[in-house]
């Protein structure tokens, strides 16, 4: 069965201090995979998406994330953090020709002073 | 203003009524998608369209209806409301399957 999976529900961290928001995707939904981010009482706003090409993908307001094959993930990471990078994350996938998104449950980044 | 706007922002209803949600997009976008938002389920697609007079289901989408006449427009209706659609519905578009979907900014709908 086609599914994404993130394995953190909430992230606290500090200011300034690193982050990364792990997803892991099954392998019907490897094509296309998308890090969409959602502010309070807000529709969702893409991050990043990785279609081809690079496994290293960047995106705005400093994340990046990795594709990675092997192990099925495609985590969120950001070197330094800021209170306004509190939100809820969502990773996504779909396939080829596909026109069925599959979102996962979401994370929920607390950064805290 | 360009966009994809989503009316009304907030809707209360009673089970057993009718309701219809609207969403209106200005790029003449081909593809547009109806999700719901649910605590622990994520984004959970209910219907989708490729095209005017194309539309088929996601993987919610009993209880809902939806139609597309024009390309700007993809209402969403609920034929007959009950508490359990009580939801935070968002509209979505994309120029082609493999773009960036665009999403309106919710209509948060409490079955009463």
């Amino acid at each position: 069965a086609q599914s994404v999976t993130q394995l953190d529900s909430q992230v606290p961290v500090f200011e300034e201090a690193p982050v990364e928001l792990r997803c892991n995707y099954s392998s019907s939904v490897s094509v296309y995979l998308f890090w969409y981010v959602q502010y309070p009482n807000q529709g969702l706003q893409l991050l990043l998406k990785y279609l081809s090409g690079s496994t290293l993908v960047k995106g705005i307001n400093g994340f990046e994330a990795e594709f990675n094959k092997s192990q099925t993930s495609f985590h969120l990471r950001k070197p330094s953090v800021h209170i306004s990078d509190t939100a809820e994350y969502f990773c996504a996938g779909s396939n080829t020709g596909g026109f069925k998104t599959i979102f996962g449950a979401g994370t929920r980044l607390f950064v805290k002073a | 203003d360009a966009g994809i706007t989503q009316s009304p922002r907030y809707k209360i209803t009673e089970t057993g009524r009718q309701v219809t949600l609207m969403c209106h997009q200005t790029w003449s976008h081909s593809y547009m998608f109806w999700y719901r938002q649910d605590l622990g389920h994520g984004l959970r697609l209910i219907y989708y369209s490729a095209a005017a007079d194309i539309t088929d289901k996601g993987e919610v989408p009993d209880g809902y209806v939806v139609s597309r006449s024009k390309t700007e427009n993809f209402p969403l209706t609920l034929e007959s409301a009950t508490r359990s659609q009580t939801s935070v519905y968002f509209c979505a578009s994309s120029g082609d399957i493999e773009e960036t979907q665009y999403f309106g900014p919710g209509t948060r709908l409490l079955v009463l």
